[in-house]
């Protein structure tokens, strides 16, 4: 079963601070995801990223940064923290299909609940 | 841009009560269609998948979607709800050209009442 892991469920943070958070999948995939949460907004995309170093900026980047060394790995960095970054941020990973579509179903983390104070 | 509604933002159904939460898209190419369900505590996992073919879907739980290309919708259903059935469900699109990443509905809340 593919597991993809969050490194914390819940995050509370300053103003200001540099905050990492930080998503591992254990199936070799190559595509990965954030996005964000928000009651009424549903799931807005942060970043992607479909190879190693590779990246593409998704619905709402601004404010925020990608990291990827490793093809189970990436993490999503938030420069500086401000208070309407607060929120659920939720990390998934897909194998890629060679047709030009995203479809194969992607698979979620628990999600970081993460609060700037 | 492609755009994903979900007009139903809280749904409240009694047990054995019929389903229908609506999903409509906007992008006249090519679109591949799903519904996640996120039920409460837990992550969000896929219920059913459309890319082609026939239109009406079978996901798990017994739910099921029909595409109506005509409508842009793709609308998801269930004869009899159960209490565990409350989640909230969000519908998502695919689409060939431009960017290569789903895009989600604001979800619909689902709450049964046994």
């Amino acid at each position: 079963d593919v597991k993809v892991t969050q490194s914390s469920r819940y995050l509370v943070k300053r103003t200001g601070e540099k905050v990492f958070l930080e998503c591992v999948q254990d199936m070799d995939h190559e595509n990965m995801f954030w996005y964000r949460q928000d009651p009424g907004l549903g799931l807005r995309l942060i970043y992607f990223s479909y190879d190693v170093k590779m990246k593409e900026k998704g619905d709402i980047p601004e404010g925020y940064s990608v990291s990827r060394e490793k093809k189970e790995r990436f993490s999503l960095i938030l420069e500086s923290a401000s208070t309407n970054q607060t929120s659920m941020y939720l990390c998934a990973s897909s194998s890629p299909t060679g047709d030009g579509f995203f479809n194969q179903p992607q698979h979620f983390g628990d999600g970081t609940r993460l609060s700037i104070l | 841009a492609q755009s994903v509604s979900q007009h139903n933002h809280h749904v409240i159904l009694s047990e054995a009560a019929s389903l229908e939460l609506g999903c409509n898209y906007s992008y006249g190419g090519t679109v591949n269609l799903f519904w996640y369900v996120q039920y409460p505590g837990q992550h969000l996992q896929l219920l059913l998948k459309y890319f082609s073919g026939d239109p009406l879907v079978k996901g798990i739980k017994g739910f099921e979607a029909e595409f109506i290309k005509s409508k842009f919708s793709f609308n998801l259903r269930k004869p009899s709800v159960q209490w565990s059935d409350t989640a909230e469900y969000f519908c998502a699109v695919n689409v060939k050209t431009g960017r290569r990443a789903l895009t989600f509905g604001s979800g619909t809340r689902l709450q049964v009442q046994p």
